[in-house]
């Protein structure tokens, strides 16, 4: 069992809708968890960060976090093509504070 | 807030050359640093970390090596390249208990 997993994709939605990418992690003492946004041939950039349980709202991006499930989710509400890209999750190993990464989920908006 | 310089951007190097990257880190101090591949449509795969001046760890047996021989300056070298080096080689700076910055990355393409 990979410790960050993701559904690869792609994920196809429609503009204007919402996008809902989810992760899952196999570290039950996890406390740090991570959404980064890439596009393509680019570097990861951070879009969000959650560390308790529930939503945590940044303008159209929601993070949702459920320790006991052991996943965490990110929603992505009025998406916009701009939003097309690859989604990485992290998950941080509070031992010695690197990230674990899933592979991504590649989100497309359909104009 | 910091900001991670990479060069270069793109390099095509033959088979069996040798290779240094250079990562080097401004607005910070005492970073802990990472340099990451990414194969093409793949996750990112640790390859060395650094939490200080001649300290380096490595995630991945291969023909590559790191150095950090400045606070801020983390370089990633080969002797000899193989066609399996290819790939896009993304530096990452983790400060505090906030996610990495990652810098702006080298493609290196091996023929």
């Amino acid at each position: 069992q990979k410790e960050v997993e993701q559904n690869s994709g792609p994920l196809s939605v429609p503009e204007g809708a919402i996008a809902s990418l989810n992760c899952t992690y196999s570290d039950r003492g996890s406390q740090s968890f991570f959404w980064y946004r890439q596009y393509s041939g680019k570097s990861p950039e951070l879009i969000m960060s959650i560390y308790s349980n529930g939503d945590k709202e940044d303008g159209r991006f929601t993070a949702q976090l459920n320790k006991a499930s052991q996943y965490v989710s990110l929603l992505i509400r009025d998406s916009q093509p701009s939003d097309s890209a690859t989604y990485l999750c992290a998950v941080r190993r509070d031992s010695n504070y690197q990230l674990i990464w899933g592979a991504g989920t590649k989100l497309i908006i359909k104009p | 807030s910091q900001t991670i310089h990479q060069w270069p951007a793109t390099l095509v190097q033959p088979v069996g050359s040798p290779l240094s990257l250079e990562c080097t880190v401004e607005g910070t101090s005492n970073p802990n640093l990472y340099w990451y591949r990414q194969a093409a449509g793949r996750g990112l795969q640790l390859l060395f970390y650094s939490v200080g001046i001649g300290q380096i760890s490595s995630e991945v047996p291969q023909n590559l090596s790191a150095s950090r021989p400045q606070d801020r300056q983390f370089i990633l070298s080969s002797k000899k390249l193989l066609l399996s080096d290819s790939g896009f080689y993304l530096c990452a700076s983790r400060v505090d208990n906030y996610g990495y910055t990652f810098g702006s990355g080298t493609r290196l393409t091996v023929v």
